[in-house]
């Protein structure tokens, strides 16, 4: 069973950098895209961005210029990197395995990062 | 950017049929996924690449989409079905992912 296990800081000061990773366990890495998904409190889902065997990203163009997604092969670990975080960056963030054709979704638990001084 | 629209509220009485939309540019040529979602737990998808359903999820739920439209369809509702529904269109021309606002299911 594939599991995703998130991991970083709950608060982080504004004009900082927001760092989470995402651990994989019960598959590989690879072939796969995966995804950071954000909640603002009592709001919808938004899509962060994405990266993709090989290293090949795309992101939200809304956050493109803040964001940046890398993966750890050697450690079955992709990671998120938000720079310059706002009050309005304070959310839930969740990181998931976009389904396939013959497989379902994977998501993280998720984990609430406030952005506060 | 490509805009996807859903409505947001959409009530029931249980037993009946829900209906729930995902508006966007011609979205019959692009891959939808639907999720639920009860706050505070994590979405849960329910229907993959239109109308594909996880072997977890009950055959009351089904998806379609066609020209402008991809609609998720819930037979006899129950209670339990109560949530926040998303739909999450991949637009291949910009290789980008993107969610509806989300509707709320309300059983009465």
């Amino acid at each position: 069973q594939v599991r995703l296990q998130q991991s970083g800081p709950g608060l982080v000061k504004p004009s900082e950098t927001l760092s989470l990773n995402c651990s994989v366990s019960g598959g590989s890495i690879g072939s796969y895209y995966w995804s950071w998904i954000r909640q603002s409190p009592g709001k919808g889902l938004e899509w962060i961005g994405y990266i993709y065997f090989g290293g090949r990203t795309n992101y939200n163009p809304s956050l493109k210029s803040r964001v940046a997604i890398s993966v750890d092969p050697s450690k079955n670990r992709f990671s998120l990197t938000l720079h310059s975080v706002t009050a309005a960056d304070t959310a839930v963030y969740y990181c998931v395995r976009e389904p396939t054709s013959h497989d379902d979704a994977y998501w993280g638990q998720g984990t609430l990062v406030s952005v506060s001084s | 950017s490509y805009v996807v629209t859903q409505p947001p509220s959409v009530s029931v009485a249980p037993g009946k049929t829900a209906r729930m939309t995902c508006g966007g540019d011609n979205i019959g040529s692009k891959t939808v996924h639907w999720y639920q979602q009860k706050p505070p737990q994590a979405p849960v998808l329910v229907i993959s690449y239109d109308n594909d359903r996880p072997s977890t999820i009950p055959e009351r739920f089904s998806g379609s989409s066609s020209g402008n439209m991809a609609t998720l369809t819930i037979r006899r509702v129950e209670a339990g079905d109560e949530a926040d529904y998303y739909c999450q269109v991949w637009d291949s021309s910009s290789d980008q992912l993107m969610f509806g606002g989300g509707t709320k299911l309300t059983v009465l």
